[in-house]
């Protein structure tokens, strides 16, 4: 089975300050991680995968295969990263998205 | 278009009813995915196409769910006989190709069964 599982349903932080929002995963294979953002009234949109090891509005994750972990970090917070943050994880054939429940970030000016 | 469109955005239906919803995807992806969100949650697998070819539905809550591709590209997400359960964010996605690749998401049908 796969799953994924995000354990902060709400998170709230100052600008400025560093966040981390949690993502852990179940899959027997190698998977592909992502996180995808939904800002106030747009769709979802992919934010970073794991394949590409970029820094999106400076955000990192990185995918910790002993902890079956994918966090998503920024050592700063800005006002306009208030948003639903989603992790998901696809399979090698891709048939398949599996998502988080999401975590609702806000940043407190 | 430039991206992937659903229609309609908002739909309220009478319990009992049957609705379609639609997706057009971007042109040439090959992939097509079906999301049901609740409230609350995240979006939930209901189908996936490749092409015209319906390769898997085990997400179909049930046999009253039934979604189709028949030219590889438009999609229509029909329910028959809705209930209020039904009451959910449809979301439509597609991918260029088939593998681990970025989803471009619509911006949903919001349904409510009254």
């Amino acid at each position: 089975a796969q799953r994924v599982t995000q354990p902060e349903k709400l998170l709230s932080v100052f600008k400025g300050a560093p966040v981390e929002l949690k993502c852990n995963y179940s899959y027997s294979g190698s998977p592909e991680l992502f996180w995808y953002v939904q800002y106030s009234r747009q769709r979802l949109q992919l934010l970073l995968r794991h394949i590409s090891r970029e820094s999106i509005k400076g955000f990192t994750a990185d995918l910790n295969k002993g902890e079956t972990s994918f966090h998503l970090k920024k050592p700063f917070a800005q006002e306009e990263d208030s948003a639903m943050y989603y992790c998901a994880l696809s399979g090698l054939t891709g048939n398949q998205f599996y998502f988080g429940t999401g975590t609702s970030l806000t940043v407190i000016p | 278009g430039a991206g992937v469109s659903q229609s309609p955005r908002y739909k309220v239906a009478k319990r009992g009813q049957d609705v379609a919803l639609r997706c057009d995807p971007i042109s040439g992806h090959v992939s097509l995915f079906w999301y049901q969100q609740a409230l609350g949650q995240g979006p939930e697998f209901l189908t996936y196409f490749q092409n015209e070819a319906q390769l898997d539905k085990s997400g179909l809550p049930s046999d009253r769910f039934f979604a189709e591709r028949p030219e590889g590209s438009v999609s229509t997400l029909k329910i028959q006989r809705t209930q209020q359960e039904d009451s959910a964010v449809y979301l439509c996605a597609s991918t260029l190709q088939t593998g681990n690749t970025e989803a471009f998401f619509g911006q949903g049908t919001r349904l409510t069964v009254v």
